[in-house]
């Protein structure tokens, strides 16, 4: 268990709705990333934030938005989902801003229909 | 975002076997972290390295930073069933907060 914890663990809806991807860090863990993996593809960073403030953008699409909240958990929130969203979103914490460990959730895999 | 190349993409090794995969890039890191991935699961931290030329060892898996900072390599000795998944090589520029993953190296085991 890394301590790091992502709800939910799957997630089905149809294109055009809305999800919020929950993800609470390990205990004094200041730093959140997320990650989207598609089937068969690697790690793309989508984004990071460190104590509530936004710190690096991946290839985050529009549609897509995510936040930290003052007790350290953060959501990742997608719209519009189309088909092409479906994956397994992971959620990444450190205690540093940069240049430390960074421990993965389970992830949520998110199926657009 | 930066370009990290990880080879070989997969590998079927032997039982008992060493096998070593590597990553590397056209820029200069400041931290290289491997990590192992199973099916349906999130990946797994296996070893961290902060400083050029460190050599880790974390069990049966040995892991460096590369002298040039643009390089590192995991060995696994020794392999058994339990090492297939896949191996993700990452990294982290001083001056960037965000941490880029390799393709990975798929590792399939022979009994």
């Amino acid at each position: 268990d890394s301590g790091v914890t992502q709800t939910p663990k799957h997630l089905i809806t149809a294109t055009g709705q809305r999800v919020t991807l929950r993800c609470s860090p390990r205990s004094g863990d200041l730093s959140v990333y997320w990650y989207q993996q598609s089937l068969d593809q690697g790690l793309q960073f989508l984004i990071q934030y460190y104590n509530g403030e936004e710190r690096a953008k991946g290839n985050i699409l529009e549609r897509f938005s995510a936040q930290q909240f003052p007790d350290l958990h953060s959501e990742l929130n997608l719209s519009s989902l189309e088909l092409g969203d479906s994956a397994l979103y992971f959620c990444a914490s450190s205690v540093a801003n940069a240049g430390s460990e960074a421990f993965f959730g389970q992830g949520t895999r998110l199926t657009v229909v | 975002g930066q370009q990290l190349n990880q080879s070989p993409q997969s590998m079927f090794i032997q039982e008992g076997e060493d096998v070593s995969m590597n990553c590397t890039s056209s820029s200069i890191f400041n931290t290289w972290l491997w990590y192992k991935q199973d099916p349906g699961e999130g990946p797994v931290l296996l070893i961290a390295l902060y400083k050029a030329g460190e050599l880790t060892s974390n069990g049966r898996l040995t892991a460096q930073f590369g002298i040039t900072r643009k390089d590192s390599f995991l060995n696994i000795s020794a392999s058994i069933p339990s090492d297939v998944g896949i191996y993700f090589c990452a990294g982290q520029l001083s001056n960037d907060y965000k941490l880029s993953f390799g393709a990975g190296t798929t590792v399939t085991v022979r009994a």
